[in-house]
């Protein structure tokens, strides 16, 4: 079965570093790109960025481009999303997406949720 | 920057009615890469729709995608109660970011 599994929720506090995980199984993941979602609380989808396991191309949106770190591990299939230092604002819920031939996201993970409170 | 404005905010139809959002974007969309996310509460967002009309892997007929340059429409012929979500569009023919839109909220009255 294709599918993206993520690692579990988080709580951290302001200050703290995070990296999150999104496991691929069940297509090649170092032939299509995959990437991150943010989801506030209550809000809609914020598009964060995109890699290329093939060979680590990344590319970001302006909004959080220096805020975190987006890589892949294609050895254990396996995506990431880093934080340096957490801020309360990074509460949210974050997904990670692949397209699988088509271009669009057509298989996402479940979802990770992160929780930054002092 | 694409920038994708989506209305309505919110839509409320009866049952077996037919629902029309709509997604604008600030430049033409390249080969019309744009695609329609289906958002149930709780869950994680599924492609309905990609390349502005090619419907997605098992979705129902009854989801639909139009248009083309900078105006793009997804219909559902019959609103079903299970089609209650937010439905999201996304661009992802132009330079990054592959902007989403910020969302219609779909009712059952």
């Amino acid at each position: 079965e294709v599918q993206l599994v993520q690692s579990g929720a988080q709580v951290k506090k302001p200050g703290e570093s995070l990296k999150i995980s999104c496991k691929a199984s069940g297509h090649i993941f170092t032939n299509y790109w995959i990437g991150w979602v943010r989801q506030m609380p209550g809000k809609g989808l914020e598009w964060m960025g995109i890699v290329y396991p093939g060979d680590s191309e990344t590319r970001y949106s302006p909004s959080f481009q220096g805020q975190v770190t987006i890589s892949a591990d294609r050895s254990i299939s396996t995506a990431y999303l880093q934080w340096r230092s957490l801020k309360a604002s990074d509460t949210a819920m974050y997904y990670c997406a692949s397209e699988t031939g088509i271009k669009a996201f057509d298989l996402w993970g479940q979802g990770s949720m992160v929780i930054v409170s002092s | 920057e694409t920038v994708l404005t989506q209305s309505p905010g919110t839509l409320s139809l009866s049952p077996g009615e037919r629902a029309t959002l709509s997604c604008r974007a600030s430049q033409s969309i390249s080969d019309n890469y744009l695609a329609w996310y289906q958002q149930k509460p709780g869950q994680a967002p599924r492609l309905l729709i990609y390349r502005a009309s090619r419907r997605a892997t098992g979705i129902p007929d009854r989801f639909s995608g139009s248009g083309s340059g900078t105006d793009f429409t997804l219909s559902i012929s019959r609103l079903e109660p299970e089609d209650v979500a937010v439905y999201y569009c996304q661009q992802y023919g132009n330079s990054p970011p592959n902007n989403f839109g910020q969302g219609t909220k779909v009712d059952i009255k």
